[in-house]
């Protein structure tokens, strides 16, 4: 499976713009970009995901570099309520059953 | 939107006794679903794959006698942790992957077991 690199952590002032970023200079032309969050003792929840072009839904958006090789997730407005462990996970194209792989991830800190 | 549920939420058990979790799709059909486990400020590492009516794939170095996975159901996974020791205490987290599926995995709320 591809490899990605995310930073251990990463910290916010509340109400402010948080970029989380992820490399995966190893991606293949199919692998999907997905990324993940998990609050403490709970399982992961899914954020949002693309495959080329940036995205965009409720909770964030994601924006993937034109080379495919890096990304980025970007809350637009940390609340407290965001601080968890985020995942970045490439998981493969269509038709495959394959489970998600999970990296170490970025503990993500808000400060009131 | 979908869920999944797991049961129970934390058990705690004396060693060597066996320890049934459960991981529910409540409103669509998992011909797939996943166990994790997850060791304290650790990162989930899948323990193996359900196939609903076929045997469960598991991962290298995740012994298939003592973690038993059955899915007998499209909507219903178990995991059985057979003779139980303190150092399979840790956090179960199941997912399943829904029909038709555009990307996203369902995860339950994870179960927490502490072996005595």
């Amino acid at each position: 499976d591809a490899k990605t690199t995310q930073p251990n952590s990463m910290e916010s002032n509340e109400e402010e713009p948080v970029h989380l970023p992820c490399n995966h200079s190893t991606i293949s032309g199919t692998d999907y970009i997905h990324w993940y969050r998990q609050l403490p003792s709970q399982g992961p929840e899914y954020v949002i995901h693309g495959l080329t072009s940036n995205v965009n839904n409720r909770m964030a958006s994601l924006a993937i570099a034109e080379d495919r090789k890096s990304s980025t997730l970007i809350l637009h407005r940390a609340t407290l309520r965001d601080a968890a462990v985020y995942y970045c996970i490439l998981r493969p194209g269509s038709g495959s059953a394959r489970q998600l792989t999970f990296g170490s991830g970025t503990q993500l800190t808000v400060l009131p | 939107g979908a869920v999944v549920s797991q049961h129970p939420s934390w058990v705690i058990c004396k060693s060597g006794t066996s320890v049934k979790i459960e991981c529910r799709s409540l409103d669509f059909q998992a011909t797939t679903m996943f166990w994790y486990r997850q060791f304290p400020k650790q990162s989930l590492m899948l323990m193996a794959t359900s196939n609903e009516g076929s045997k469960a794939t598991y991962e290298q170095g995740v012994e298939k006698d003592k973690f038993l996975i059955n899915h007998a159901s499209l909507t219903l996974s178990t995991l059985t942790v057979t003779s139980a020791h303190p150092e399979d205490s840790s956090f179960y987290i199941c997912s399943a992957r829904r029909e038709g599926w555009t990307g996203e995995l369902f995860f339950g709320e994870g179960s927490r077991l502490t072996v005595l």
